[in-house]
């Protein structure tokens, strides 16, 4: 089946430590987000790329780093520089053209113990 | 700067209830707007998606229209059911933008 798959689902990490959630996506997509969703805000944008070997900072990039050297893939690497890591990590693609639907991963949840 | 609020933040309702709910956004520029779903512990699922031209959409039990001119969007619920219960966020894009804006979301309980 044609989806986004994220991995791993949970992930605990040692304070000081990077670490790098996966992202794939089979819907030949071109444009490829990571977002971060904390209790009671809303989805905020980390970074996005919309082809292959190009990627752009969201609002909160900080911290973060991405690359993008194939299509299908999209791996974000979470910093010891980010203060606050423990949060909730949504992988999301969108197809061009209209009418442009946004369509995600199941998550990962990252705790820094 | 794009600003999205969805009211209420809450609501619970008897299963069989038609409901609505709320998505306010202060920019107008909008290419398109999605309502989304999702779980706990999940990730979002698709529901709608209105483009700017479109005045409303539906799937199923589903009914989202979109008011561009005042800033609003909402989604109608027929027929709730337990099965229902979810927390909705809407998300509009603005023109010329890769950047989809989210709302805090309502939850919805749909009480058996």
């Amino acid at each position: 089946d044609g989806g986004i798959t994220q991995s791993p689902k949970y992930l605990f990490r040692k304070e000081g430590q990077n670490v790098t959630l996966s992202c794939e996506q089979n819907l030949n997509h071109d444009a490829m987000y990571w977002y971060r969703q904390d209790p009671g805000q809303g989805l905020r944008l980390i970074y996005y790329s919309q082809i292959v070997n190009d990627f752009q900072k969201g609002d909160i990039a900080e911290g973060y780093s991405v690359s993008r050297e194939k299509k299908e893939s999209f791996p974000l690497t979470v910093t010891s520089a980010q203060k606050n890591p423990t949060a909730f990590y949504l992988c999301a693609s969108r197809g061009g053209g209209i009418p442009g639907e946004l369509f995600f991963g199941e998550g990962s949840r990252l705790t820094v113990l | 700067k794009q600003e999205v609020t969805q009211i209420p933040a809450a609501l619970s309702v008897p299963e069989g209830e038609n409901l609505v709910l709320n998505c306010s956004f202060t920019d107008s520029a909008i290419y398109n707007l999605q309502w989304f779903r999702q779980d706990p512990g999940k990730g979002l699922t698709s529901l709608l998606l209105i483009q700017s031209s479109q005045r409303e959409q539906t799937s199923g039990r589903l009914n989202a229209s979109l008011d561009k001119s005042s800033g609003r969007s909402t989604l109608y619920i027929a027929a709730s059911q337990p099965g229902d219960s979810a927390t909705y966020l809407c998300a509009p894009r603005g023109g010329g933008s890769e950047k989809l804006v989210f709302g805090k979301g309502t939850k919805l309980t749909v009480n058996p």
